[in-house]
């Protein structure tokens, strides 16, 4: 399974762009990399996901390098709101024997 | 997207009683459910894996016969902590995918507290 590294704690401030980089150096070829956002007492929920190359939606974007070992989330003018904590999973949770691993996550802070 | 309901969101039980959490996944096919148990400021522990029909695979250190995981249909799986202690208190979340979907979802979890 590929484990993954991402800064434990990040601070921003509101209007500000973040972002988040994640290693992934043993990443498999059919694995996808998928981030989450997790509140305090709440289940993770789906930021962005991708395979290759860059991936935007009306949250984030993903940018994933050629090679695949690291990806980053980009978060536009973050908010308040926005703060929680941010995890990077690699895997093929879609094929039955695959996992979704978790690993310790970056605790994001938007300060006023 | 995809909804997971997870019930109930908090429960507090009496030590040695046992307690069933459910996890349904509203509108696709759950082939595959993961059971995770998250300690406060701690990531999330994946506990066991299930797929629909077959015994669950439980990950290394957790024990099978004190945390019974039963995905009985395509919609619905079960985790019954067996034997509740204290120490069992924890925030248990659940995830469905569906074969064939790279994206997994995940309930709002259960707040366990075992008194």
């Amino acid at each position: 399974l590929a484990k993954t590294t991402q800064p434990i704690s990040m601070d921003s401030y509101e209007g500000q762009e973040v972002n988040i980089t994640c290693s992934h150096n043993n990443i498999a070829t059919n694995d996808y990399i998928t981030w989450y956002q997790q509140f305090p007492s709440q289940g993770p929920r789906f930021i962005i996901q991708g395979y290759k190359t860059k991936v935007t939606n009306e949250v984030a974007s993903l940018f994933i390098p050629a090679d695949r070992k690291s990806s980053t989330l980009s978060l536009p003018r973050v908010s308040l709101s926005d703060t929680a904590v941010y995890y990077c999973l690699v895997g093929a949770s879609y094929n039955q024997g695959g996992k979704l691993i978790f690993g310790q996550g970056t605790e994001l802070s938007v300060k006023p | 997207g995809a909804v997971v309901s997870q019930h109930p969101s908090r429960v507090i039980c009496k030590s040695g009683t046992s307690v069933k959490i459910e996890c349904r996944s509203l509108d696709f096919q759950a082939t595959t459910m993961f059971w995770y148990r998250q300690f406060p400021k701690q990531s999330l522990m994946l506990m066991a894996t299930s797929n629909e029909g077959s015994k669950a695979t439980y990950e290394q250190g957790v024990e099978k016969d004190k945390f019974l995981i039963n995905h009985a249909s395509l919609t619905l799986s079960t985790l019954t902590v067996t034997s509740a202690h204290p120490e069992d208190s924890s925030f248990y979340i659940c995830s469905a995918t569906e074969q064939g979907n790279t994206e997994a979802f995940f309930g709002q979890g259960t707040r366990l507290t075992v008194v």
